[in-house]
């Protein structure tokens, strides 16, 4: 159980597209879901915390206008990086929770952005 | 400033032996710590959790510690095996608040 499905899993767009990003709870309803990004060989940086019907927390440093996050339910969050740019490219990985502020995460297998 | 660190970015071990990776933090009050297992390319994978009024924590060949005094957790694995190679996080959560703050890693590889 507990299956968090994020897609797509690779995606390469070119400078000044937008490319949105799937975060689903399969199995389960999420009344929490975060978007991290993660550089390699670093820690997953938490960009922002989304609940369901409500607008994204984000955080210091995340531009809001620039990563659009969207909860439409309990099972979907979307991400949509806008006007990327190459360092905009990253693996962004979404995460949901299912109930209690201690229960575990279940992460998504990430996306690997790279914007040419 | 706040820090987690975890002792190491890589442990190299022979098979059958314990692994210990630490996670040490400086300037958070955590109430809870989890242990996540990372492979190249996905998502981490939720392994254990231990509250800080536990001591330790146990589930098959692993377990966790916690000791708030030294602000550290010890990870070990025993009887390590080469699937146990991996990415592993630490991840400190604080109380009323449901966002965790992950360590950097350490990426152990155990040699058959």
């Amino acid at each position: 159980g507990a299956v968090v499905s994020q897609h797509p899993s690779r995606v390469i767009c070119k400078s000044g597209t937008s490319v949105k990003i799937e975060c689903r709870s399969l199995d389960f309803q999420a009344t929490t879901m975060f978007w991290y990004r993660q550089f390699p060989k670093q820690s997953l940086m938490l960009m922002a915390t989304s609940n369901e019907g409500s607008k994204a927390t984000y955080e210091q440093g995340v531009e809001k206008d620039k990563f659009l996050i969207n909860h439409a339910s309990l099972t979907l969050s979307t991400l949509t990086v806008t006007s990327a740019h190459p360092e905009d490219s990253s693996f962004y990985i979404c995460s949901a929770q299912e109930s209690s502020y201690n229960s575990p995460l279940h992460f998504g297998n990430g996306t690997r952005l790279t914007v040419t | 400033s706040q820090k987690i660190e975890q002792n190491s970015e890589a442990l190299n071990i022979q098979e059958g032996k314990t692994a210990t990776l630490t996670c040490n933090y400086t300037n958070y009050s955590p109430a809870y710590l989890q242990w996540y297992r990372q492979d190249p390319g996905r998502g981490p994978v939720f392994l254990l959790l231990i509250r800080e009024n536990e001591k330790e924590k146990r589930k098959e060949r692993l377990k966790v510690t916690f000791d708030t005094t030294l602000k550290q957790s010890l990870f070990h694995i025993t009887a390590s095996q080469p699937a146990d190679s991996a990415t592993y996080l630490c991840a400190l959560g604080q109380t009323g608040a449901n966002n965790l703050f992950f360590g950097t890693g350490t990426r152990l590889t155990v040699i058959p």
